[in-house]
C-alpha cells in the first residue's frame, strides 16, 4: 500500500522569504500523480500544484515549484517570496494512475508566515 | 461554473442521533468522493460515487455509515447513531467524468458531536 509522509509538523518563514516543505512516499507503482493542496483556515482544500511521475520537469504554478526526485521518491515544494495569504496547512498527496480516486494523503504541514 | 457545494458547513449532533450530510458536484460532474479529515490528520478515503453506484466504499466504516448518489439530487453521507469519534470534518469532491486526474473539493462540513 502506497505511504505519504510528511514530516514537518509547522514550518515558519519571514514574509518575502523562500520556504521548502517537505514529502515523501512509498510506492511500488512506476507512473503516479502526486499533488500539493494548500488548506487556508477557511478549510477550503485548494490544489496548489501537481506533477505526473512520467515528467522528468519539475512542475511550477507561479510562486510555487516542486523537487521531484522520483528515485528518492522525494516530493518537495517550494514557496518563493512567501506572503501573508500563504499561511495554511499544505497537504502532499499521491495517487495511482490507474485509480481516478482514493487519494493517499500526508498529515500536513502547518506553514506561519511571520511579517 | 459553481463549485462544488456542501452543507451544512457545521452540524452538531448528540451521541445517538443521525447525521446527513449533503454533496452538489460541480456541473457536468458525475464522480463524487467523500474524505473524512480527523483533527490534525490529512483526509482519509471514505468512498467514490457515481451515478446510482457506489464504485468503491472499501474507506467506510462498515456500520451506521451509507452513502448515495442518486439520479436526481446531491449525493449523501449519512451516519446513523453519531458517537463522539465521528466528530470530523467531512469533505466531498468531484471530477468530471473521462477526466481522472484532478478532484475538485467542496468547503467541507464540520461535524461535531456533544
Amino acid at each position: 500500500a502506497q505511504t505519504v509522509t510528511q514530516s514537518q509538523p509547522e514550518m515558519s518563514v519571514q514574509e518575502a522569504e523562500t520556504v521548502t516543505l517537505s514529502c515523501t512516499y512509498d510506492t511500488s507503482e512506476s507512473d503516479y500523480y502526486l499533488f500539493w493542496y494548500k488548506q487556508p483556515p477557511s478549510r477550503q482544500m485548494i490544489l496548489v500544484i501537481r506533477q505526473e511521475a512520467y515528467k522528468q520537469q519539475n512542475a511550477t504554478e507561479n510562486r510555487f515549484s516542486v523537487n521531484f526526485q522520483k528515485a528518492a521518491k522525494s516530493f518537495s515544494l517550494k514557496i518563493s517570496d512567501s506572503q501573508l495569504g500563504d499561511a495554511a496547512m499544505y497537504f502532499c498527496a499521491y495517487r495511482s494512475l490507474d485509480s481516478n480516486y482514493q487519494l493517499i494523503w500526508g498529515a500536513g504541514t502547518k506553514l506561519i508566515i511571520k511579517p | 461554473n459553481a463549485g462544488v457545494m456542501q452543507n451544512p458547513r457545521h452540524l452538531v449532533r448528540r451521541r445517538g442521533q443521525e447525521a446527513r450530510l449533503r454533496c452538489s458536484p460541480m456541473k457536468g460532474h458525475s464522480h463524487v468522493y467523500w474524505y473524512r479529515q480527523l483533527p490534525e490528520e490529512g483526509l482519509k478515503f471514505m468512498v467514490y460515487l457515481q451515478k446510482e453506484n457506489i464504485i468503491d466504499e472499501s474507506g467506510m466504516p462498515k456500520e451506521r455509515f451509507s452513502a448515495e448518489f442518486p439520479k436526481e439530487g446531491p449525493s449523501i453521507l449519512r451516519i446513523q447513531q453519531v458517537v463522539r469519534g465521528d466528530s470530523a470534518a467531512y469533505f466531498c469532491a468531484s471530477s468530471p467524468r473521462g477526466l481522472g486526474n484532478e478532484q475538485f473539493f467542496g468547503p467541507g462540513t464540520r461535524l461535531t458531536v456533544l
